[in-house]
């Protein structure tokens, strides 16, 4: 079926830690793998998206890395702040007409 | 740019009722939208994929005679809850995308429609 995890649920780290959140894909012709923040009661924010023709894609202090054998992609943060705080969700496309489907979530927290 | 709108952010409303949430792109043609229901602490679920001139895809277990989108123009879907009840109560997000997949996969979201039904 179509599915896409997540893990882990809830992450906690010190400001200036790096985050990695982890996610595996069912459907291995997704090409589009976009990662979103969401803040309490927020819309979802794109912060960074991949295709699956490229292995890893950088932007400051965010970086995903694509494995399409695995069927697997990670978002790495990097020197992390309390801003950095929220929910972040992974999604692969999926289906002709390019259809998100979502992993379940991971709550970041950074403590000061 | 790349801005959605929804109206409105918050209803609330009697069991039994009807209500419409509408879903704008204002400075971008929208050729898909999508509507997704995210209950609390929980994941966003698509319900459905809206193209603009032709009926939506609803995904499994969607009521589509529950939940009516129309889609008739590239700037606005509209997603109607009919006959609400206290289990439609969640927050209801649309999405459009510029583009074809595979062209322009991007998709930005709206603010959000909190639906409370009493």
């Amino acid at each position: 079926g179509e599915n896409v995890e997540q893990h882990p649920s809830t992450l906690s780290v010190q400001e200036g830690d790096s985050a990695v959140i982890k996610c595996t894909y069912s459907d291995s012709a997704s090409n589009y793998f976009p990662w979103y923040k969401q803040e309490l009661g927020k819309r979802p924010q794109l912060i960074i998206d991949i295709r699956s023709n490229v292995g890893e894609k950088k932007d400051q202090r965010i970086a995903v890395t694509l494995n399409k054998t695995a069927k697997h992609f990670s978002l790495h943060i990097t020197e992390t702040q309390p801003e950095d705080s929220a929910v972040y969700f992974c999604a692969a496309s999926m289906g002709q007409g390019g259809k998100l489907i979502f992993g379940q979530g991971t709550e970041l927290s950074v403590k000061p | 740019g790349a801005v959605v709108s929804q109206h409105p952010s918050r209803v609330i409303c009697k069991s039994g009722t009807s209500v419409k949430i509408e879903c704008r792109s204002l400075d971008f043609q929208a050729t898909t939208m999508f509507w997704y229901r995210q209950f609390p602490k929980q994941s966003l679920m698509l319900m459905a994929t809206s193209n603009e001139g032709s009926k939506a895809t609803y995904e499994q277990g969607v009521e589509k005679d529950k939940f009516l989108i129309n889609h008739a123009s590239l700037t606005l879907s509209t997603l109607t809850v009919t006959s609400a009840h206290p289990e439609d109560s969640s927050f209801y997000i649309c999405s459009a995308r510029p583009g074809l997949a595979g062209v322009t996969d991007t998709q930005y979201f709206g603010p959000g429609t909190r639906l409370t039904v009493l």
